[in-house]
């Protein structure tokens, strides 16, 4: 069965540095997002991409976040400064279509910063 | 601006009994529905959802779900669980007006089945 899936599985990073973290989505879906947990708290969403866009972003997604399709089949999110409060889950998703409300769930990059 | 409650942040229950995991949502407008769950170091897995028609939604693994407009709930019931429901299941909204498919989570439930 396809699924989405994530690298690296846990990334450890300095305060300031930059990261990306890659997603390999489901090769047929049109729409994807990033959603990140913090320790013991919610799932949250962070940004959708439909057409090489963003339809829509979060409080959260300020300008140290960008996200990227840079090939065709990864989908990436940077964070350029990172800080402390980012460390979290991220986890990536996409869907075939907004009309089912299916999306399938990646398993997630541990993002750590020291 | 919408939010779910989830009361229990953990459930343990023997194998083979009935279990019931809570969830409550708030919004100024109509919703959608889901619950999610998490196996250990796998992504988040639909398990069932809501859009429209019956209020009562089963998943092909025994666990169902009913809608309650009125009591604002969409609790997850199993009437005899398996070691193997053992993992962190997840409700969650989206608003139903289109055009915006985020889902809103609430802060998860371990389910833990002991034999």
């Amino acid at each position: 069965e396809p699924e989405v899936t994530q690298t690296p599985s846990h990334q450890v990073t300095q305060m300031g540095q930059e990261v990306i973290l890659r997603c390999v989505p489901i090769s047929n879906h049109l729409y994807f997002y990033w959603y990140r947990q913090i320790l013991g708290q919610k799932v949250e969403f962070l940004v959708s991409f439909y057409n090489n866009e963003i339809s829509e972003k979060s409080e959260i997604f300020d300008d140290q976040f960008s996200v990227e399709r840079p090939d065709g089949s990864n989908f990436t999110l940077k964070i350029r400064s990172t800080k402390l409060e980012d460390s979290a889950m991220y986890f990536c998703a996409s869907s075939w279509d907004l009309s089912s409300y299916e999306q399938y769930f990646g398993p997630g990059t541990r993002l750590t910063v020291t | 601006a919408q939010s779910v409650t989830q009361l229990d942040s953990q459930v343990p229950v023997f194998e083979e009994a009935p279990v019931e995991l809570r969830c409550n949502y708030s919004s100024s407008v109509s919703v959608y529905l889901f619950w999610y769950v998490q196996y250990p170091n796998q992504g988040l897995q639909l398990l069932l959802k809501y859009l429209s028609g019956s209020t009562l939604v089963e998943s092909i693994n025994g666990f169902e779900a009913e809608f309650n407009k009125s009591q604002t709930s969409f609790h997850l019931r199993k009437p005899s669980v398996h070691i193997s429901d053992t993992a962190e299941y997840f409700c969650a909204v989206s608003d139903n007006r289109g055009g915006s498919e985020k889902l809103v989570f609430g802060k998860g439930t371990k389910l833990t089945v002991n034999p």
